[in-house]
C-alpha cells in the first residue's frame, strides 16, 4: 500500500531564513510525485510533478527534487506570502491516476 | 480560462440527510476525481470519473456514489450522513486517466459540515 509520509508537519520561518520541507514514500512503482501549495479553507495549488530520481524542478523560490525515496521541497529566502500548507502526492504506476497524499507541511514565515 | 468550479461553496446539513456536491472540470479535461479532506489531514480519494465510467473508487462507504455527465461534469452524492461526513470535499479534473499521466487541478472545495 502506497504511503507517503510529510516532515516537519509544522515549520515557522523568519522572512528570508531558508529550509527545506521532505516528503518519503513508498509505491511499489511511482509513476510521478507532486507538490501542491494549500491556502486555508481552499484547494490545493498545483506546482511540480516530478517523474524519475534526479529530475529537478523550480519555481521563483521554490526547488523541488526527488530521489528513489523521498523528495525535497527547498524554500530560499522565503517571503510571509509562502506561508501555506504544503502538500506531497504519489501517483502509483499500476492503475489509474489516482493521487495519495501525505498530511502536509504548515509553513508559517514570519516577516 | 476558467478552472475548476465547484457548488455549493459551503453547505450545513443534519445527520442523516442527503447531500449533492457538483463539479465542473477545466474545458477539454476529461476526468474527473473527488477527494475528501478533514481539517489536518491531506485529500483523501474518493472516486475517479473518464468518460463517464467509474474508474477508480477509494475506500468509502456505499453511501457515497458518483456519476458524470456527457459535459464531462460530476455529482457526488452522499447519504445518511454521518457527523464524521464534515470535510472539505474537492474536486480534481485532469486530461486523461491513465495511459500517460496528467496533472491534477483542483477546484476551491465544498465545504460540509453535518450537525
Amino acid at each position: 500500500e502506497d504511503q507517503v509520509t510529510q516532515s516537519p508537519e509544522a515549520l515557522r520561518l523568519q522572512e528570508g531564513e531558508s529550509s527545506s520541507l521532505n516528503c518519503s514514500y513508498t509505491v511499489s512503482g511511482l509513476r510521478g510525485l507532486f507538490w501542491y501549495r494549500q491556502d486555508p479553507g481552499k484547494g490545493p495549488e498545483f506546482l511540480f510533478t516530478l517523474y524519475s530520481a534526479g529530475e529537478e524542478k523550480e519555481k521563483e523560490r521554490l526547488k523541488a527534487t526527488l530521489t528513489k525515496k523521498e523528495s525535497f521541497l527547498h524554500i530560499t529566502a522565503p517571503k510571509p506570502e509562502d506561508s501555506a500548507t504544503y502538500l506531497c502526492a504519489v501517483a502509483e504506476n499500476s492503475g489509474y491516476s489516482t493521487l495519495t497524499f501525505g498530511k502536509g507541511t504548515m509553513l508559517l514565515v514570519s516577516p | 480560462d476558467a478552472g475548476v468550479t465547484q457548488s455549493p461553496t459551503h453547505l450545513i446539513k443534519t445527520r442523516g440527510q442527503h447531500v449533492t456536491l457538483r463539479c465542473s472540470p477545466i474545458s477539454g479535461h476529461k476526468s474527473v476525481s473527488w477527494y475528501q479532506q478533514v481539517l489536518g489531514q491531506g485529500p483523501q480519494f474518493i472516486f475517479q470519473y473518464y468518460e463517464k465510467e467509474e474508474r477508480g473508487r477509494g475506500n468509502f462507504p456505499d453511501r457515497f456514489s458518483a456519476r458524470q455527465f456527457p459535459n464531462y461534469s460530476s455529482e457526488l452524492n452522499v447519504n445518511a450522513l454521518l457527523l464524521g461526513d464534515s470535510a472539505l470535499y474537492l474536486c480534481a479534473s485532469s486530461l486523461a486517466d491513465s495511459s500517460s499521466y496528467n496533472e491534477q487541478f483542483f477546484g476551491p472545495g465544498t465545504r460540509l459540515t453535518v450537525l
